[in-house]
């Protein structure tokens, strides 16, 4: 069954430091992840794929076949980087996506 | 471009009543997919259209939950007699095909007294 954990419901840190928001993944296939943000107040939107390898916001995110993780991390976050952060896993041909619980990440100044 | 759109934002329902939700994809987009949302949980799929065509309906509750999504106009999920447990957070996203990125809209929360 695909499953995707983020253990942390809540990540506090000071402006400037590094972060890490954790994703681990079980699935079988070939996964296809991505990261979702959704800001105070508005929708859900795509932040990063993890094919595109794309630098956005300043936010990376490797896939860890091994470790079967994708975890998001930024060098030195920011206070407008508060918002919630969903890890999602794509399946059957990325028809779906199968989601995570959550992070919230607050940045504080 | 307007991005999805869903509609109503919020709808209050009673027990019983029937909740009919709406989602316009993204201009060109044809594919719609539907997730809803429970308190203090991820977003779970429940469906996935095409025009006219129900391809993955693999997530959907069995009873009273039926989706739609016609040659014209809005794709609809409408949940028959509500109960209380149906309280949640629905998304609609879109993508221009299966297998892109899926576009989400800002959601209905449904809310059953």
């Amino acid at each position: 069954a695909q499953r995707v954990t983020q253990p942390e419901k809540l990540l506090s840190v000071f402006k400037g430091a590094p972060v890490e928001l954790k994703c681990n993944y079980s699935y079988s296939g070939s996964p296809e992840l991505f990261w979702y943000v959704q800001y105070s107040r508005q929708r859900l939107q795509l932040l990063l794929r993890h094919i595109s390898r794309e630098s956005i916001k300043g936010f990376t995110a490797d896939l860890n076949k091994g470790e079967t993780s994708f975890h998001l991390k930024k060098p030195f976050a920011q206070e407008e980087d508060s918002a919630m952060y969903y890890c999602a896993l794509g399946s059957r041909g990325f028809q779906k996506l199968v989601f995570g619980t959550g992070t919230r990440l607050l940045v504080s100044p | 471009n307007a991005g999805v759109m869903q509609n109503p934002r919020h709808l209050v329902r009673r027990r019983g009543q029937e909740a009919r939700l709406r989602c316009s994809p993204m201009k060109g987009h044809s594919h719609v997919y539907w997730y809803r949302q429970l308190p203090e949980e991820g977003l779970k799929f429940m469906v996935y259209l095409q025009k006219e065509n129900i391809i993955d309906e693999s997530g959907m509750p069995k009873e009273r939950f039926s989706a739609e999504f016609p040659k014209e106009g809005p794709s609809i999920l409408r949940i028959q007699q509500v109960v209380r447990g149906d309280s949640a957070a629905y998304f609609c996203a879109s993508s221009i095909q299966g297998g892109e990125t899926q576009y989400f809209g800002p959601g209905t929360r449904l809310l059953v007294l």
